[in-house]
């Protein structure tokens, strides 16, 4: 089955204390993106990944990193959460970019950060 | 840069009825706009999308209008049922080619 899978699915840890989101998607897809959802404000994109080894910022990067190894994995990595980080984050792919191709969006982790 | 703004924020309506909800977009270069819902523990998903040359799109019960002089998008469900129960988000493609989402709409059918 075609789909981008996120672990963990619910996660709550303290400030400070460094974590990593991973996202996997088994479509083949060029394109990996990492949103966050809060309240009021929609989906915002914190980076997003063109191809293996080429990736940007989005509109909220501040306070995360990622990496692009494989074509099939785009982990999102907090150095060190803090409160304000407290969101539910959503990993997306697609073929191509996103006027070209329709993204597909992963179940969603929601964090805690205390 | 892109601003998407939603209205309105929540909805409810009558199983049956019809609910509308409209996105107003600043960037008039913009010229991709699609529609996500979201149901509850799940990630967004497409349900339908319109690009700037036509003015208007429908698939069943659903339906996507464009106008581009007054930079506005609606979306339109008819005959509603509990199952379109989710929140809905509009986006549009911006000069930066990024996806700009509006702030959402928690639709209710109720029985």
């Amino acid at each position: 089955e075609a789909q981008v899978t996120q672990n963990p699915r619910y996660l709550i840890t303290v400030t400070g204390k460094k974590l990593t989101v991973t996202c996997s998607q088994n479509m083949n897809h060029e394109y990996m993106s990492w949103y966050r959802q809060d309240p009021g404000l929609g989906l915002r994109q914190i980076y997003y990944s063109m191809n293996v080894e080429v990736t940007d910022k989005g509109d909220v990067p501040e306070g995360y990193k990622v990496s692009r190894k494989e074509k099939r994995n785009f982990p999102l990595i907090l150095e060190s959460p803090s409160p304000n980080q407290t969101s539910l984050y959503f990993c997306a792919s697609q073929t191509g970019t996103p006027l070209t191709d329709t993204q597909y969006f992963g179940p969603g982790t929601r964090l805690t950060v205390l | 840069g892109e601003n998407v703004e939603q209205h309105p924020s929540t909805l409810s309506v009558q199983e049956g009825d019809s609910a509308v909800i409209k996105c107003t977009y600043s960037d008039s270069a913009s010229n991709y706009f699609p529609w996500y819902k979201q149901e509850l523990g799940k990630g967004p998903q497409l349900i339908i999308d319109i690009r700037s040359n036509v003015g208007e799109k429908k698939d069943q019960r659903i339906a996507v209008t464009l106008n581009k002089t007054a930079k506005h998008f609606s979306l339109h469900i008819t005959e509603t049922q509990p199952e379109d129960s989710a929140v809905y988000f509009c986006a549009a493609i911006g000069d930066t080619g990024k996806l700009i989402f509006g702030q959402g709409t928690t639709l209710q059918v109720k029985p």
